[in-house]
């Protein structure tokens, strides 16, 4: 069972390039959501989606933008890569988004750098 | 003030020492708690949920004071293994889902 599968795992980039962070679980989960995580900070949430068709942004949403085509997918793009975007980013899913306490599957991360 | 605070840490124990951290929370209207543990570059991973009655599994106890608003974990006869980021969870629903993560608590536990 391979849960959420992220690449990729590292990346360096320029200022200004744009790349797209792919996710991907296999649980039939609903809800797919993004992370981005910094030093002294929690995990904050970029965008999620709770179905197939339907995004929704988070709290860190400036810069980025998701789609969700299947229930499988949910890609990250970075439209214009900045130094401030580099970070850590978490893909995750769960069975629903409500609060029935579903455990939260991450990805492994993928470790962004942009010079 | 943040929604989750955690003490950053570090925690510096030694094996077999009885660790506890707690986690405060800002918001009454939370419903569920949770403490996830991740490891130095790896994803978080569920631990363990809080209920309100406390729960315990093996040598990890979780607490939940609604009236103060902190959920607390400790762990008794701490391994080696033990060390990692414990990151607090709260879920709450106002209109909106919204889980929250605390920044983490760094444990060491040192031979």
């Amino acid at each position: 069972n391979a849960g959420v599968t992220q690449t990729p795992k590292f990346q360096v980039l320029k200022t200004g390039q744009s790349m797209t962070l792919q996710c991907a679980q296999d649980m039939n989960h609903e809800y797919m959501s993004w992370y981005r995580q910094d030093p002294g900070m929690g995990l904050r949430l970029i965008h999620y989606s709770v179905g197939a068709g339907i995004t929704d942004q988070g709290e860190v949403p400036n810069g980025y933008n998701v789609s969700r085509s299947t229930t499988e997918d949910f890609p990250l793009r970075l439209l214009s890569a900045a130094p401030s975007q580099t970070s850590v980013y978490f893909c995750a899913s769960r069975l629903t988004g409500g609060a029935s306490g579903n455990t939260i599957y991450f990805g492994e991360g993928s470790w962004l750098t942009v010079v | 003030r943040k929604e989750v605070e955690q003490d950053p840490g570090p925690f510096n124990v030694p094996e077999g020492a009885t660790v506890a951290f707690n986690c405060t929370y800002s918001n009454s209207a939370s419903q569920s708690f949770f403490w996830y543990r991740q490891d130095c570059r790896k994803e978080p991973k569920l631990l363990m949920s809080v209920y309100s009655s406390g729960n315990e599994d093996g040598r990890f106890t979780a607490q939940l004071n609604r009236a103060s608003q902190y959920i607390s974990l400790l762990i008794r006869d701490s391994k080696l293994s033990d060390s990692a980021t414990y990151l607090c969870v709260v879920n709450t629903y106002t209109g909106g889902f919204k889980t929250i993560f605390g920044a983490g608590t760094r444990l060491f536990v040192k031979a």
